[in-house]
């Protein structure tokens, strides 16, 4: 069973440029959140969805971010316009349900330099 | 409101000795309690979790962790470290009415031989 996937694993924009992270969910998991892990921090919590619907995106900046889950395909999360704070690692997890007891299990990452 | 505290950023130990790596939460209602471990440049994976019952929990790769609710800690340990557990550790919360974790910033664990 193939774990959490994301790609790319490296992303290099220049400022104002488009970042467009992808995250396959584990198989049988319809339950995705991302997370951001900036220089020498933990890790923040983003977004939460199921196929189709955001359920909680007060993690998220409400300008340039944004993230979708299609009823076919990987999630997504897009931030528009990038600038050089938005260098970080970005972390998507999976369960297969939202119960608050599941574990959630990681991709490898996406690391975003933004030059 | 839900939040975790990881004292130590970095702990060094001996190989064969005993490794403890401390997280104490803060929760408003049950805890459900869990360890990731992260290697350089890759992510996290999932070591153990408390959820109810035996306040010992026991994971993967000989590590256990013991849940106490009184002191509102979840100790990470491992009774003889190995150079290859040389990484770093985070302890998350989840309150039981949510889904998002909260981390703590991580500690350092480096094993020398």
């Amino acid at each position: 069973n193939a774990g959490v996937m994301q790609n790319p694993r490296h992303l290099v924009r220049r400022r104002g440029q488009e970042a467009r992270l992808r995250c396959s969910p584990m198989k049988g998991h319809s339950h995705v959140y991302w997370y951001r892990q900036l220089p020498e921090e933990g890790l923040k919590f983003m977004v939460y969805l199921q196929k189709e619907n955001i359920i909680d995106e007060s993690g998220m900046p409400k300008e340039r971010f944004s993230a979708e889950f299609p009823k076919e395909g990987p999630s997504i999360l897009r931030i528009q316009q990038v600038v050089r704070g938005d260098s970080a690692a970005y972390f998507c997890a999976s369960s297969p349900t939202g119960g608050p007891q599941e574990t959630q299990y990681f991709g490898p990452g996406t690391r975003l330099l933004v030059l | 409101a839900q939040s975790v505290a990881q004292p130590e950023d970095q702990v060094n130990v001996a190989e064969g000795n005993p490794l403890t790596v401390k997280c104490t939460y803060s929760v408003s209602g049950n805890p459900y309690l869990f360890w990731y471990v992260q290697y350089p440049n890759r992510g996290l994976q999932f070591l153990l979790k408390y959820i109810t019952g035996d306040n010992l929990v026991k994971g993967s790769y000989g590590f256990e962790a013991e849940f106490n609710k009184s002191q509102t800690s979840f100790h990470l340990k491992k009774p003889s470290a190995l150079v290859s557990d040389s990484a770093l550790y985070f302890c998350a919360v989840r309150d039981e009415d949510d889904y998002k974790l909260s981390f703590g910033a991580g500690t350092t664990v480096t094993v020398r031989a």
